[in-house]
């Protein structure tokens, strides 16, 4: 079975500072997604980014970037510039790339952005 | 326009009732899931539809039965509520090729 693991439970960053969170995966699969998303004390999960497996490339939106590294199943999310927006539980998140599969949370990272 | 959207957000009831709470995207996607988030945040998957069929059945108590009426509706039905089950409930859908989900708001449980 997949797992998803993000070995810091809590993480601060002052304001206009950059962060990264970690995440590494387990899987034997070679085509699967990788995601970011967003938790605000508003409850509402939110899609920050998406890696897909295939892709070299790194992805970016804005602030927010990864760094993967497929070989070793690392999966890190870099927000620059942080704002107190950006304060949430970030959790990182797997997906196979067959039809129909679930996607695998890991345990969350508890962001605080100190003004 | 709300693209996933959960009935009610709240939800407060006391042990051994039976309670349902409902799911509707208007996003056009095929697959719906249910999440529940215990309170420690963890997101663990209970069920997945893909056009009205059930995909996916995690290992949950038989007192939780899901419907879906229709591609675009997934409703969630409990059974004997009991403490255990007090937390956040997420509605979500995708494409059943992928690849990213989208949230409801999410269902507050409370079992008292």
């Amino acid at each position: 079975a997949q797992t998803v693991t993000q070995s810091q439970p809590e993480m601060s960053v002052q304001e206009a500072e950059t962060v990264t969170l970690s995440c590494t995966y387990d899987t034997s699969e070679s085509d699967y997604y990788l995601f970011w998303y967003k938790q605000p004390p508003s409850r509402q999960m939110i899609l920050v980014i998406r890696q897909e497996a295939y892709k070299q490339q790194n992805a970016t939106e804005n602030r927010f970037s990864v760094n993967f590294q497929k070989a070793a199943k690392s999966f890190s999310l870099k927000i620059s510039d942080s704002q107190l927006g950006d304060a949430a539980m970030y959790f990182c998140a797997y997906r196979r790339g067959n039809y129909g599969q679930n996607f695998v949370f890991g345990p969350g990272t508890r962001l605080s952005v100190l003004p | 326009d709300t693209a996933v959207s959960q009935t009610p957000k709240y939800l407060v009831t006391q042990m051994g009732n039976d309670k349902s709470i409902k799911c509707e995207q208007n996003l056009g996607h095929d697959t719906m899931y249910w999440y529940k988030q215990d309170s420690k945040k963890f997101l663990k998957i209970m069920f997945s539809y893909n056009n009205k069929e059930l995909i996916i059945n995690e290992t949950v108590p038989n007192r939780f039965s899901p419907k879906s009426p229709d591609k675009a509706h997934l409703n969630l039905h409990i059974n004997s509520l009991e403490l255990g089950d007090s937390a956040v409930y997420f509605c979500a859908s995708s494409h059943y090729q992928g690849p990213e989900a989208f949230f409801g708001q999410g269902t507050r449980l409370t079992v008292v």
